[in-house]
């Protein structure tokens, strides 16, 4: 498997534009999650979903920034507009429903996020 | 979620074995301890979880005692590889929802 997919890797824009960040969980998994790193507040859960219905969403910090999963192999957390605040990694998880280990979570490389 | 308190950062050598230690006084009777390890440049890792007593896996052990209000993550024989923040989650993923709460984390390096 080729483990969770996320696009872009990298993404530098301007403040006021628009971005749209892009993950493909593992197949199979019920759960996807979204989370935000930085240095001042370390890994934060956005939101998740299962069986691709947002089921906590409390994380997202403004409504600015909105999620959606069309199908249980896609999911996108869109910025709009973008601010120089928004600045970190943003990181894309995924895991199974009935996994034995209740809280493993499968997690992408990231998305490092630059507003300027 | 119960809160979580790690040490911000230990130091190791290596061939040494690491414990590092997480109190977690207000957890709840169906909560779960669940430790991740997070290299640079990359997401998180899930390494070892458990509820009571002692489990082991290839990885790691983690030590509960019977009060639960602590846990002890063990890394045998540690090297330079096993440098990475080190986070202590706990809570009721089985039935009690998803939501996944990090702290700080225990930033662990290895010295030669």
């Amino acid at each position: 498997d080729a483990g969770v997919i996320q696009s872009p890797r990298h993404e530098v824009t301007e403040m006021g534009q628009e971005v749209t960040l892009r993950c493909k969980p593992i197949s199979g998994h019920d759960y996807l999650f979204w989370y935000r790193q930085t240095m001042m507040r370390g890994l934060e859960l956005l939101i998740y979903f299962n069986n691709n219905v947002p089921i906590d969403d409390s994380g997202m910090p403004e409504d600015r920034f909105s999620a959606k999963m069309p199908n249980a192999s896609f999911s996108t957390l869109k910025i709009q507009p973008s601010e120089p605040r928004d600045s970190a990694v943003y990181f894309c998880a995924s895991r199974k429903g009935t996994s034995g280990d209740h809280n493993e979570q499968f997690f992408g490389p990231g998305t490092r996020l630059t507003v300027l | 979620l119960a809160k979580t308190t790690q040490p911000i950062s230990m130091d190791s050598y290596e061939g040494q074995e690491v414990n590092i230690t997480c109190s977690h006084n207000n957890i709840a009777t169906n909560d779960y301890i669940t430790w991740y390890q997070q290299f640079p440049s990359q997401g998180p890792r899930f390494i070892i979880q458990g509820y009571k007593t002692k489990v082991t896996n290839e990885v790691a052990s983690l030590f509960i005692p019977a009060d639960r209000k602590s846990s002890t993550l063990s890394l045998p024989r540690v090297s330079l590889s096993d440098t990475a923040v080190y986070y202590c989650l706990v809570g009721d993923y089985g039935t009690g929802g998803f939501k996944t709460i990090f702290g700080a984390g225990t930033r662990l390096f290895v010295k030669a």
